[in-house]
């Protein structure tokens, strides 16, 4: 299947901080890719769809200037957490669709990055 | 309002000992229902993709079926290995998930 990479794994940093997390489709290329939140015990909530070259598509409740998203190859999309609380502290993972470039069509997901704000 | 739902939250089983899981869903224009494997501190494993009532997929000891309201994981003879949350999502232009089953195998 294809595989999407995140980096960094986990971080940890002081509130008031930003914090950039990359996503990458290793062997294939996505035109879209998605920014999923998921908190302990609880299933994986959609933040944003990332558009190559365009800009990304928040979802409702989301701060797009606190979440800002960049496309900027067919290959990766950043995720940057400007100015972090200790409420954003959460597990993010990306998914890239692996065939078509459509929402549903079987997205493969990254192993997610988990961020701690003190 | 489009709503993925999974029963249920938690399951213990002894090994050998088969079960289903339970995915029920209303989501618009359903594109296609996705079933993911999580394990602690991981993402989303890829298991299977159903697209039309009466499909059914396998693989090794899971086998998922669709219905129009609701979808099936049938773990059949468990491993301790099989212990993970799986999960359910539907989606139109997005994916919506359920917040998953905690399956626990003990030897």
């Amino acid at each position: 299947g294809a595989v999407v990479s995140q980096h960094p794994s986990r971080v940890i940093c002081k509130s008031g901080t930003s914090v950039k997390i990359e996503c990458r489709s290793l062997d294939f290329q996505a035109t879209t890719m998605f920014w999923y939140r998921q908190f302990p015990k609880q299933s994986l909530m959609l933040m944003a769809t990332s558009n190559e070259g365009s800009k990304a598509t928040y979802e409702q409740g989301v701060e797009k200037d606190k979440f800002l998203i960049n496309h900027a190859s067919l290959t990766l999309s950043t995720l940057t957490v400007t100015s972090a609380h200790p409420e954003d502290s959460s597990f993010y993972i990306c998914s890239a669709p692996g065939a078509g470039g459509l929402g549903t069509d079987t997205q493969y997901f990254g192993p997610g990055t988990r961020l701690t704000v003190l | 309002e489009d709503q993925v739902t999974q029963s249920p939250e938690a399951l213990r089983l002894q090994e050998g000992e088969s079960s289903s899981l339970n995915c029920s869903y209303t989501v618009s224009g359903l594109r296609g229902l996705f079933w993911y494997r999580q394990d602690p501190g991981k993402g989303p494993e890829f298991l299977f993709t159903l697209y039309s009532a009466g499909e059914e997929k396998e693989k090794e000891r899971l086998k998922a079926t669709l219905t129009k309201k609701e979808s099936f994981l049938h773990i059949t003879a468990p491993k301790p290995e099989d212990s993970a949350t799986y999960l359910c999502a539907g989606g139109a232009d997005k994916l919506i998930f359920g917040t998953g089953t905690r399956l626990q195998v003990f030897p």
